[in-house]
C-alpha cells in the first residue's frame, strides 16, 4: 500500500513553454501533498505544500507565479512550471501525507525535467 | 527550524560488510523517517522511527529521541544496497519534512 506516482518521468520542453507534472496517490486519499525539487548530488529542497481544495504554500524564495500548484482532489495534486527556462531543469519529487497515527509522507518516482 | 546532520557523506563498502550511518537532529520530533533514494531517484521508505527500535531484513534502525539521533544498521552488504539514504524529521507543530543532507552509500562487489 502506500503508493504514490508521477507523470511523466521525465520531459524535455523549449525553452519558454510551460509543462505540468501531477502526483497521485493511488491507494490512499492525501488531503495534504508536497513538491520537491532536487539538484544532481543534493538533498531534497522542499518547494511547497500543496493542500486539497485551498493555495498551496510556497516555501521563501519559490516564485508561486512560476510553479502553480493546484490540489483539486484527495488523490492529485497539479505543478505546472510557467514559461521555464534552462535553470528550472531538475529533478521534481513529490509527496503525499498519509494521516493517521503516523503521518508518515510516501514519495513518487520523481519527473525529470530539462528545459533546452 | 530544526537542524538534520548525516554522517558519514560518503561511505565505500566491500560486498558483505556492515554500515552504521548516524542521524542528528536539533529539536524534539514527532516524526523520524528514513530513506534510500535508488539510483533512478526513487525514494524508498525504509522506517518511520521516531524512537526506539526497528528491524526489516538485514536493516535495522534505532531512534534515541531524548539524545536526538537515529542510526541505520546494514548487515552484510549488497550491491543493490548501493544509492543515497537520507534521513527526514519532522519537529513537533510542523507540517514539513526537513532533510539531511545524505550519505552515499557504495557497495563494491
Amino acid at each position: 500500500g502506500a503508493v504514490v506516482s508521477q507523470h511523466p518521468s521525465w520531459v524535455i520542453c523549449k525553452s519558454g513553454t510551460s509543462v505540468k507534472i501531477e502526483c497521485r496517490s493511488l491507494d490512499f486519499q492525501a488531503t495534504t501533498m508536497f513538491w520537491y525539487r532536487q539538484f544532481p548530488k543534493q538533498s531534497l529542497m522542499l518547494m511547497a505544500t500543496s493542500n486539497e481544495g485551498s493555495k498551496a504554500t510556497y516555501e521563501q524564495g519559490v516564485e508561486k507565479d512560476k510553479f502553480l500548484i493546484n490540489h483539486a482532489s484527495l488523490t492529485l495534486s497539479t505543478l505546472t512550471v510557467t514559461s521555464a527556462h534552462p535553470e528550472d531543469s531538475s529533478f521534481y519529487i513529490c509527496s503525499a501525507l498519509l494521516a493517521g497515527v503516523y503521518n508518515e509522507q510516501f514519495f513518487g518516482p520523481g519527473t525529470r525535467l530539462t528545459v533546452l | 527550524g530544526i537542524q538534520v546532520e548525516q554522517s558519514p557523506p560518503d561511505l565505500i563498502l566491500q560486498e558483505g560488510a556492515n554500515s552504521t550511518l548516524r542521524c542528528n537532529f536539533s529539536d524534539s520530533v514527532n516524526n523520524l523517517q528514513w530513506f534510500h533514494q535508488n539510483p533512478w531517484g526513487q525514494l524508498i521508505n525504509l522506517f518511520y522511527i521516531p524512537s526506539g527500535t526497528k528491524q526489516n531484513g538485514r536493516l535495522s534502525a534505532t531512534t534515541v529521541a531524548t539524545e536526538r539521533y537515529s542510526l541505520l544498521y546494514i548487515s552484510s552488504s549488497q550491491t543493490t544496497d548501493s544509492g543515497v539514504y537520507f534521513c527526514a524529521a519532522l519537529s513537533r507543530g510542523a507540517q514539513k519534512l526537513v532533510f539531511g543532507q545524505g550519505t552515499r552509500l557504495t557497495i563494491n562487489p
